[in-house]
Formats: C-alpha cells, sequence, structure tokens
C-alpha cells in the first residue's frame, strides 16, 4: 500500500484556469510534508514545507495547505511556464526511517496558452 | 545560497567501465543523498551520508559505491553497470538527518549504460 498518493496524475489546465493537487498520505507521525517542482530531465526544486494540521504556505501563484490526512497544492491563474511534474514528499517522525523522504509518484500539469 | 552541483551532467558507458559522479554543496549541510529516478517514476533513495559517514543504504548493488571525502563532497563510483542502470542520478543535501528540513537537490547526471 502506497503511503504517499497524488492525484490526478495528469493535468491539463488553459491558462488563467484555477485548480488543484492532491496529496494523501499515510505515515506514523509526520515531521513535515514537502512539494518540489520538477521540469524535464532536471532535479526537483524545492518548494514549500509544511509541518502541521491547518498550516498554509504561498509563492507566487501556489499555494501548499496541510490536513491531518492531506495536502492541497492550489494553482491560481496558471501560465504556461507553470507546466511541471509535482512531486509531493512526507518524512516520517517514526520508524526506521527517519530522514528518509517518501515520494508520491506526482502530477504532470500541462498549462495551454 | 541554496545550490547543489553535479558533474557531470551526462555520462554515456560501457558495461565494463569505471567512472565517478560528483556532487558538491556549500551550504553547510551535514547530510547528503543519493537517488536514483526512472523515467516518469519519483526519485528512489540510494544512499544517506550523515556527517561524512554512511548511514543509509537501500540495499543497492555493490556495483554503486559512495563516498563522502568531506562535508561538502560527495561521490558515487560506477563500475560493472547493466543496462538497467540508466537513469536520471540526483544527488541532495539537508540540514541534518532526522530533523524535518527541506532536502535541495542537484540538477542531476543522466547516465546511459550501453
Amino acid at each position: 500500500e502506497d503511503q504517499v498518493t497524488q492525484s490526478p496524475e495528469a493535468l491539463r489546465l488553459q491558462e488563467g484556469e484555477s485548480s488543484s493537487l492532491n496529496c494523501s498520505y499515510t505515515v506514523s507521525g509526520l515531521r513535515g510534508l514537502f512539494w518540489y517542482r520538477q521540469d524535464p530531465g532536471k532535479g526537483p526544486e524545492f518548494l514549500f514545507t509544511l509541518y502541521s494540521a491547518g498550516e498554509e504556505k504561498e509563492k507566487e501563484r501556489l499555494k501548499a495547505t496541510l490536513t491531518k490526512k492531506e495536502s492541497f497544492l492550489h494553482i491560481t491563474a496558471p501560465k504556461p511556464e507553470d507546466s511541471a511534474t509535482y512531486l509531493c514528499a512526507v518524512q516520517e517522525g517514526y520508524g526506521g526511517s527517519q530522514g528518509n523522504l517518501i515520494f508520491g509518484k506526482g502530477t504532470k500539469l500541462s498549462v495551454k496558452p | 545560497d541554496t545550490e547543489v552541483t553535479q558533474t557531470p551532467k551526462h555520462l554515456v558507458m560501457g558495461m565494463t567501465n569505471k567512472k565517478s559522479l560528483k556532487c558538491e554543496q556549500h551550504m553547510g549541510h551535514r547530510a547528503m543523498y543519493w537517488y536514483k529516478q526512472k523515467a516518469k517514476k519519483p526519485p528512489e533513495l540510494m544512499f544517506v551520508y550523515s556527517y561524512e559517514k554512511l548511514s543509509i543504504n537501500e540495499s543497492v548493488p555493490s556495483r554503486f559505491s559512495p563516498e563522502c571525502p568531506n562535508s561538502s563532497l560527495l561521490n558515487l563510483h560506477l563500475h560493472a553497470l547493466q543496462p538497467e542502470d540508466s537513469a536520471l542520478y540526483l544527488c541532495a543535501s539537508s540540514h541534518a538527518l532526522g530533523l524535518a528540513t527541506e532536502q535541495f537537490f542537484g540538477p542531476g547526471t543522466r547516465l546511459t549504460v550501453l
């Protein structure tokens, strides 16, 4: 069973059409939830860290929120340059994998002009 | 400065070659990581170094050999690789292991094994 599930797998938007990406998780004791953006053939670019339910972070057209079971990445009025794969990762607080990031499979976002 | 650098950007090698991937960070981070990423998949953790000591080895074949010469450098030595080892190899660093701090990734090395 996946510990981090992202949906949808792919999302196509028109420029200016706002939407949300979902990341649900089932881990023991969340230490942190991380959002990354990855362009093809490049390394993931760090976007946000969220630590506790109710927390929100914003950066330009992106806003990340966190509940006890899931996180959302809201994209407001996206532009074509927002096209990328968005990865969600969680860090557990218990067990032998402390410090390891558990990645979801990502959401591939395409924004058409 | 949140930059992690990796060299080379691209590498093509035969199955009998020996090569090395290099990674460097100057953020004062004490944890460094190697990941392998296949197309359309998330990164998979290979090795973790904490304070220059190997902390986590995720059952990676011995044809991959990591080395951490100092707190800023991380190498991955490659020998007798297989075509299925072709992938994007990512280096990352974070303040320390076990803390809920973000990892910063390098641009990656695209490895092709012929």
